[in-house]
C-alpha cells in the first residue's frame, strides 16, 4: 500500500517567492496533519483537517502560511511570501480517524526539505 | 497546554547493549503515548505505542513503560543493533487523544557502534 506521499521532496527558492507543498494522504484516512521540523523547535503541529475541514490551525506561525484540503486525497500548504526563517522540513501525516490510538496511528510522509535563500 | 520533555538528546551505545530514552509530560489528561523512529531523509515511523491504562508493552526488542502518577514514560531497546541508529521521538496526545493532537519531544539521536 502506498504511504503518505509528499511533493516536492526538496525545494529551494528565493525569499519573497510563493511556495506550495503538496500531500496525498493514505487512501481511506480521514484526518490529515501538517508538521514543521527544525533543529531548534523540533516537530511542531501546524494545522490539521478532519473530513477535509480544518479543525485547528493554531500552530500556523503567521498569516503568510495557509493550508487547504479541497478533497480527501489532496492537501496543500502554501507560504506567501516566503522568508529564510521558513526553512525547515515539512511533514504531512494522516490517520484513519481524528482520534489517535494504537489502532489508528498517524502515518508520516517523507517530508519536503524547504530552503529559502 | 501539553509539554513533553525528552532525555537524553544524544545516546551512544555499543552493539548488544541496551538503550533507554525517557520522556515526561505535563497534561494528566493525555492517554496515548507513541514512539517514532526517524531515519535520515525519512519521515517518523511509529515503532510502538502505549495507552494510559497499560503500564508496559513489549514488541520483540522494544518495550515501553508508563508511570501515570509520575507522568513519565520510557523506551527500552535491548540487544541494540547498528540498524537501530536513528532519531527517536516520544509524543503524547492532548485532549485525551480525541482530537488527534500529538505533542512531540525534541528527539534522541541514538548511535549504535558495531
Amino acid at each position: 500500500d502506498a504511504g503518505v506521499i509528499q511533493s516536492p521532496r526538496h525545494e529551494v527558492t528565493e525569499m519573497g517567492q510563493e511556495v506550495t507543498l503538496r500531500c496525498k494522504p493514505i487512501s481511506g484516512h480521514n484526518s490529515l496533519f501538517w508538521y514543521r521540523q527544525t533543529m531548534m523547535r523540533g516537530l511542531e503541529l501546524l494545522i490539521y483537517f478532519n473530513n477535509n475541514v480544518p479543525i485547528d490551525d493554531s500552530g500556523m506561525p503567521e498569516d503568510r502560511f495557509s493550508a487547504k484540503m479541497p478533497n480527501a486525497s489532496f492537501s496543500t500548504l502554501k507560504i506567501q511570501p516566503s522568508e529564510p526563517r521558513d526553512s525547515a522540513v515539512y511533514f504531512c501525516a494522516s490517520s484513519p480517524r481524528l482520534t489517535v490510538n494504537s489502532n489508528q496511528p498517524q502515518h508520516f510522509g517523507d517530508g519536503t526539505r524547504l530552503s529559502i535563500l | 497546554g501539553e509539554n513533553v520533555e525528552q532525555h537524553p538528546s544524544t545516546l551512544s551505545v555499543q552493539e548488544g547493549d541496551s538503550a533507554v530514552i525517557k520522556c515526561t509530560y505535563s497534561d494528566s489528561a493525555s492517554n496515548y503515548f507513541p514512539w517514532y523512529k526517524q531515519e535520515l531523509g525519512k519521515g517518523p515511523q511509529l515503532i510502538i505505542d502505549i495507552r494510559s491504562n497499560v503500564g508496559e508493552k513489549k514488541d520483540q526488542r522494544i518495550a515501553v513503560t508508563l508511570n501515570k502518577t509520575a507522568k513519565h514514560f520510557s523506551l527500552h531497546i535491548t540487544e541494540t543493533q547498528p540498524e537501530d541508529s536513528a532519531v527517536y521521538f516520544c509524543a503524547a496526545s492532548t485532549h485525551g487523544g480525541s482530537q488527534g493532537n500529538l505533542i512531540f519531544g525534541k528527539g534522541t539521536k541514538l548511535s549504535v557502534k558495531p
